[in-house]
């Protein structure tokens, strides 16, 4: 799987829009860009993936670059209840199935 | 409709001691894994099974045993608990052909 490059920490003002950008610059044409956050020892929560194409729904949109090295996850008007360790993951969808590996992620402090 | 239900949430082992994490989903989901948090890390894959009766090993697997006689239930069994084995423990599930691990609340474990 490729390697992913982010961030270690953010802060982003509440009602303003959160980017938080990942680098895959390894990136095979079979692999997934997966998104996930984590809010404060909870298990981690879906939150959005794409292959080429941009990608929006209920919770975030995630922006590819052409060339597929990198990316971006953006939450449109942050809130408070954002704040939470963000994991940008890689991986071909495969047999088997979601086995993905967390990184390290970024740290996304959303301040009043 | 509960999700990915963990127990306990919490225990204090003494080294050289066992234990059984308890993990259940009621979504009907084919895949079952096991991943483990240290402080301030990413999560790293214990074992997985991708269906009742299958098995296999993930990234850390040394010092656990996993069993899946159901499609509800994966147990994760510790034996000779050490002091490295000390971590939060997060059992997910997924189905194989949809994005989105689907993840439990958590067992915080302690190793003295």
């Amino acid at each position: 799987d490729a390697k992913t490059t982010q961030p270690p920490s953010m802060d982003c003002a509440e009602g303003r829009a959160a980017n938080l950008p990942c680098n895959h610059s390894t990136i095979s044409g079979n692999e997934y860009v997966y998104w996930y956050r984590q809010i404060h020892s909870q298990g981690p929560q879906y939150i959005i993936h794409g292959l080429k194409n941009n990608e929006t729904n209920e919770m975030a949109s995630l922006i590819i670059t052409e060339d597929r090295k990198s990316s971006t996850l953006i939450l449109p008007h942050a809130t408070l209840r954002d704040t939470a360790v963000y994991y940008c993951i890689v991986r071909v969808r495969d047999n088997a199935g979601n086995m993905l590996t967390f990184g390290g992620g970024t740290r996304l402090m959303v301040k009043p | 409709n509960a999700g990915v239900t963990q127990t306990p949430k919490f225990r204090i082992l003494k080294i050289g001691q066992s234990m059984t994490l308890q993990c259940a989903q009621d979504m009907n989901h084919n895949y079952m894994y096991w991943y483990r948090q240290d402080p301030g890390m990413g999560l790293k894959l214990i074992y997985y099974s991708v269906g009742a009766g299958i098995t296999d090993k993930g990234e850390v697997p040394n010092g656990y045993n996993v069993s899946r006689s159901t499609t509800e239930d994966f147990p994760l069994r510790l034996e000779l608990a050490a002091p490295s084995q000390t971590s939060v423990y997060f059992c997910a599930s997924s189905f194989p052909d949809r994005p989105g691990l689907f993840f439990g609340e958590g067992s915080r474990l302690t190793v003295l």
